[in-house]
């Protein structure tokens, strides 16, 4: 079993829609979450952390269940520039955090 | 944020030789930084971390003797993919932590990748 499982996509919404991205890792003893976008063959950069008690930045809005060991990503108001894949992160403790990246979900966002 | 830059950005050789890509932070003292590897659609995969004035980590089923790395300064690692061949062709990406940083959990500032092709 893969330590972050992501729905590899592809997620193909118009502009305007709300999409919802799902993430669930393995180790109960992660630590830290996130989520890093990649767009094609360029390198991740961290888009939010994820907190229990749900994190907003402008039209994203993450989630983290340490219950369930789910980690949610909600995007209102798509743009097309949202067009990218999203990863979620999650983070071990090995001397230093250890980031444990998913395969990401791909979303595509059309006139 | 910091930035980190890696050279080259694309690399072609043929098999059986060596192929180096430098990692450098440029605006921060990285004393920790990490190699991942990315083949096409999967997911990032940490190769090693790289420790200055030290050896570095390896993590499980990674070749260390393939995949050379040396941080033998604080604003630069490299990594030698030794006598390369066409199943090392990936997508390979370092990251440093900037110790300094105002963020809990140091976040890792991404370096904008090396892809390799070896033919």
């Amino acid at each position: 079993r893969k330590e972050v499982e992501q729905d590899p996509g592809p997620f193909n919404v118009p502009e305007g829609a709300t999409v919802a991205f799902n993430c669930t890792y393995s180790n109960s003893a992660s630590q830290s979450f996130f989520w890093y976008r990649q767009d094609c063959r360029k390198e991740p950069k961290l888009l939010m952390s994820v907190y229990s008690s749900g994190n907003e930045d402008g039209r994203f809005t993450a989630q983290l269940n340490r219950a369930s060991q789910y980690i949610s990503l909600l995007i209102r108001d798509s743009k097309l520039s949202d067009s990218a894949t999203y990863l979620c992160v999650v983070t071990q403790i090995r001397g230093f955090q250890k980031l444990v990246f998913g395969t990401g979900t791909r979303l595509l966002v059309s006139p | 944020g910091a930035v980190v830059s890696q050279h080259p950005s694309r690399v072609i050789c043929k098999s059986g030789t060596s192929v180096k890509i430098e990692c450098r932070s440029l605006d921060f003292q990285a004393t920790t930084m990490f190699w991942y590897r990315q083949f096409p659609k999967q997911s990032l995969m940490l190769m090693a971390t790289s420790n200055e004035g030290s050896k570095a980590t390896y993590e499980q089923g990674v070749e260390k003797d393939k995949f050379l790395i040396n941080h033998a300064s604080l604003t630069l690692s490299t990594l030698t993919v030794t006598s390369a061949h066409p199943e090392d062709s990936s997508f390979y990406i370092c990251s440093a932590r900037d110790p300094s940083g105002e963020s809990s959990y140091n976040e890792q500032f991404f370096g904008p990748g090396t892809r390799l092709t070896v033919l």
